[in-house]
């Protein structure tokens, strides 16, 4: 069964509008956390937010927040203010119980593409 | 920069050859963990090492193998490469075992093997 979903293959905004990507996540741990990572078209992968399951606030860092509906199992990605630097894949990430240890498991990515 | 240093950026080889990639983590980094990424398959957790110990074991073919080594940095071997091999394969790094959910990833730029 599929972990992380992010339905939206890709996705066109203007230049100084927010923008939320979404993510949907599966799990039956009651303990769990969720990031979010950005590769630009360079390849390497960015840590952009992290969000744990018992964490009261929502996560912000900067221009990026992230929409947590523990509920709804989602954890969607708000970028406040986008840029033409925000145009990249964005993947959801969920560190699941794993042999003992935690693994990352990451779903599909989302491509942002920012028009001036 | 994340800190993680991937060597070589590109490699391109013929199917049958063996390679091996090299990964420097971050500095005190003690955890390296090694991922594939492919156009059908997306990220894919192959191995993690902890402090020169095999953590835990992903989707790795009984073709590839890795090692961490005192230094800490680590290798990944791919051997009898096909062409199904191709892919951006990424090393990642932590100052964490693998046993909190808050342990954050930090990658490298990948390598990207193409295999003709």
């Amino acid at each position: 069964a599929q972990k992380i979903t992010q339905t939206q293959p890709g996705m066109f905004v203007q230049e100084k509008e927010a923008v939320t990507l979404d993510c949907t996540y599966d799990t039956s741990d009651p303990s769990y956390g969720l990031f979010w990572y950005k590769q630009p078209s360079s390849g390497e992968m960015i840590f952009l937010i992290y969000q744990g399951s018992y964490d009261q606030q929502n996560a912000t860092e900067g221009r990026y927040s992230l929409n947590f509906q523990k509920a709804r199992k989602s954890a969607n990605l708000v970028i406040s203010a986008s840029q033409l630097g925000d145009s990249a894949m964005y993947f959801c990430a969920m560190r699941e119980a794993y042999q003992g240890a935690q693994k990352l498991v990451f779903g599909q990515g989302t491509r942002l593409t920012i028009n001036p | 920069d994340s800190g993680v240093t991937q060597t070589p950026k590109h490699l391109i080889t013929a199917t049958g050859q063996r390679v091996t990639l090299r990964c420097s983590p971050r500095s005190g980094d003690l955890s390296v963990y090694w991922y594939q990424q492919s156009l059908d398959q997306g990220l894919q957790f192959l191995i993690q090492y902890y402090n020169g110990e095999e953590r835990a074991k992903g989707n790795i073919l009984e073709r590839f193998s890795a090692q961490q080594f005192p230094d800490l940095h680590s290798e990944l071997n791919l051997s009898s490469l096909e062409l199904g091999d191709s892919a951006l394969y990424f090393c990642a790094s932590s100052d964490n075992r693998g046993g909190t959910r808050r342990e954050k990833l930090f990658f490298g730029s990948g390598t990207q093997l193409s295999v003709l």
